[in-house]
């Protein structure tokens, strides 16, 4: 079985350029976390889909970016425009609301936004 | 709000053990979680303790928890270079299934 899948795996930027960040979760997994880790740092939340409603979205920073979860399975991360200190790694996570508690999440291998 | 604390760097020979220290602020936690993080990739489970425990062993990772104290630590007996990762301690966020994590510590084992 795939992991949870996220693409690109390396952006490099310029600042003020818009990019978009994709994740495919875990076949069956119908909560999906947006993480953002900056370096040196544990990940923190941006965004966690139910399926395809967005039930805490209280860290997103809105003014610059945006999710989307359309048909509660593949989720897409935007953020316009890009400003240098958005350069962190972008980490999707998926889990299955029917399993237990203690088998946390499962992450994919991030995205490396560089902002110059 | 909640929040997860941990030192930063840990060395160790191999073979011998290493033990990690984290704090937590929220006492309800039902689940307190070790992630490993390894260069260039995502969080991996670790291992995981059941609030209600106050060890878990499993082969070479002891869990070790203190409710009392909001202290959970986790020992690797025989550390080995592969073991060489960065170690997240977690807790769930009040009833939501999002997890707040620690800053993560960064074991370095030399040969």
């Amino acid at each position: 079985e795939a992991g949870v899948v996220q693409s690109p795996r390396y952006k490099i930027i310029e600042k003020k350029q818009p990019v978009a960040f994709w994740c495919n979760p875990i076949s069956g997994h119908n909560t999906l976390y947006w993480y953002r880790q900056n370096l040196g740092q544990g990940p923190e939340l941006l965004i966690r889909y139910e399926n395809e409603e967005a039930v805490d979205d209280s860290q997103l920073p809105k003014d610059r970016f945006s999710a989307e979860r359309l048909k509660g399975v593949d989720s897409t991360l935007k953020i316009q425009p890009a400003e240098l200190g958005d350069s962190a790694v972008y980490l999707c996570a998926s889990s299955a609301m029917s399993q237990a508690r203690w088998e946390g999440y499962t992450f994919g291998s991030g995205t490396r936004l560089t902002v110059v | 709000g909640e929040d997860v604390e941990q030192s930063l760097f840990l060395s160790v020979r191999e073979g011998d053990s290493s033990v990690i220290n984290c704090t937590y602020t929220d006492s309800s936690s039902t689940y307190l979680y070790w992630y490993k993080q390894e260069p260039g990739a995502g969080l991996q489970l670790l291992t995981y303790i059941f609030s209600n425990m106050d060890m878990k062993q499993d082969q070479r990772l002891t869990v070790l928890l203190n409710k009392k104290d909001k202290h959970l630590s986790l020992r690797i007996a025989d550390t080995q270079t592969g073991d060489s990762a960065i170690y997240f301690c977690a807790e769930p966020e009040g009833s939501q299934g999002n997890l707040i994590f620690g800053k993560g510590t960064k074991l370095s084992v030399k040969p």
